[in-house]
């Protein structure tokens, strides 16, 4: 199974920030890599697919990038709706895995 | 925009059989593939497997040998049955459009594995 490990495990950031997130795969997966967004109690959201390409409707504070083994998802100026937990996840084979998930919280 | 809704017992058993259904609507389930995931209290995301539409399949290998999905057209639903339970598959059982990117979710459903 391919490993996706996420960097940091949380995060305290202000409204206006810039963070980066950082995940990285066990081994070569290309540009085949998801993000979503998970607030409490609710379902995750699909923000990013193909590593950089916003889902519909994603606002353009968010921003992925990377290949190989190495993505970053970045949200240029953090807005109060952002603070949730944020996950990767590989789509290049079977089983798809997820991240440990990041934990943004507001300082 | 599709909608995903999923049903099915809040509690079982162990040693028994968890079995849920999830339904489509505002969209047809024809020419997607659909998947489960499910998310332990406080944890993160496990993918569990899924189904073509026509009936195709593919399960984590971790879960394998307990899981069978199913699929109805006529009905737009797609099942999930996991049996000889244990107290470990307790979660939160989302299903959701993709076998790889997951575009659409149900709002899920917690599942207590629990004599």
């Amino acid at each position: 199974d391919i490993q996706m490990t996420q960097s940091p495990s949380s995060l305290s950031a202000s409204i206006g920030d810039r963070v980066t997130i950082t995940c990285r795969a066990s081994q070569n997966i290309s540009r085949n890599l998801n993000w979503y967004q998970q607030k409490p109690g609710k379902a995750p959201k699909h923000l990013i697919h193909g590593a950089s390409t916003l889902q519909s409707g994603v606002p353009s504070r968010f921003s992925g990038s990377g290949s190989g083994t190495d993505f970053t998802l970045t949200i240029s100026s953090l807005q109060p709706e952002d603070f949730a937990t944020y996950y990767c996840q590989h789509n290049h084979s079977s089983p798809r895995t997820f991240g440990q998930g990041t934990n943004l919280e507001i300082k | 925009q599709v909608q995903l809704q999923e049903s099915g017992p809040g509690l079982v058993k162990p040693s028994e059989t968890l079995s849920l259904t999830c339904t489509v609507s505002a969209g047809s389930i024809n020419y997607w593939y659909w998947s489960w995931i499910r998310q332990p209290p406080g944890k993160g995301l496990e993918w569990i497997g899924y189904i073509y539409y026509t009936g195709n399949t593919n399960y984590s290998p971790s879960l394998k040998s307990r899981v069978t999905m199913s699929v109805d057209t006529s009905k737009n639903q797609f099942s999930l049955n996991l049996t000889s339970v244990t107290t470990a598959d307790t979660a939160v059982y989302y299903c959701a459009r993709g076998g790889g990117n997951f575009d659409s979710w149900g709002q899920g459903t917690l599942v207590t594995v629990s004599s």
